[in-house]
């Protein structure tokens, strides 16, 4: 069956711009996770949606970050007024449930804020 | 707070030999999961082998296994019969009941031929 996908795969856009990610999990995985990863480092947490609902947002680094699942399937990473800080590469993450599943990973989306 | 440890940025290893990488972590928590993700430069995080921190048995998945030391906290993996295509950045991860995964920085695996 299809895996995780995330749209677009890269995105370039300019310091102060806003900008979606997009990931849609795989059909019927109830827990969704969102990670940054920065060039030779490992994936860090920043969000985590169990069904609609942020479960845990403790990892958004700061209020210009937001996430949303509406309808418990696709979720929407947002970011508002980029800064060059915020080059990297998007994870997501699905799972079927949030307790010690395997979480099966999407492609990423590599932002670079110019 | 947790903390997962990679004190190996890079490992290299010849085809058909077998190369051990090492992650030790920190948590007051007894029971949780551990796991062993590989990256190539797809960037598709793949995951190469999972242990319960309950069960004492090590997993093992064809190629790989893993030496779990609870009480040292210390959970290696083992790559048998080194191939070309498990040249890739290998990650440590570890999560507890319903949370996310708390990745190492990596250890990056160079197979030669």
């Amino acid at each position: 069956g299809a895996g995780v996908s995330q749209t677009p795969s890269n995105k370039v856009t300019e310091k102060g711009k806003y900008v979606e990610l997009r990931c849609d999990p795989i059909s019927g995985h109830t827990a969704l996770y969102w990670y940054r990863q920065s060039l030779g480092q490992g994936p860090e947490f920043l969000i985590y949606f169990q069904g609609t609902g942020a479960a845990d947002d403790s990892g958004l680094p700061n209020d210009r970050f937001f996430a949303v699942r509406p309808e418990g399937s696709v979720s929407t990473l947002k970011i508002q007024r980029t800064e060059r800080g915020d080059s990297a590469v998007y994870l997501c993450a699905s799972s079927l449930e949030g307790q010690g599943h395997e979480q099966f990973f999407g492609p990423g989306t590599r932002l670079t804020v110019l | 707070a947790q903390t997962v440890t990679q004190s190996q940025p890079e490992m290299s290893v010849q085809e058909a030999e077998t190369v051990t990488l090492s992650c030790t972590y920190d948590t007051s928590e007894n029971n949780y999961y551990l796991f062993w993700y590989k990256q190539p430069p797809s960037r598709q995080m793949i995951l190469v082998i999972r242990q319960e921190a309950y069960k004492q048995q090590n997993a093992t998945e064809n190629r790989f296994s893993v030496n779990f030391q609870k009480a040292a906290k210390s959970f290696s993996l083992k790559i048998s019969d080194s191939q070309l295509g498990d040249t890739a950045m290998y990650f440590c991860a570890f999560s507890q009941a319903g949370t996310a995964l708390i990745f190492g920085k990596g250890t990056t695996l160079s197979v030669s031929s």
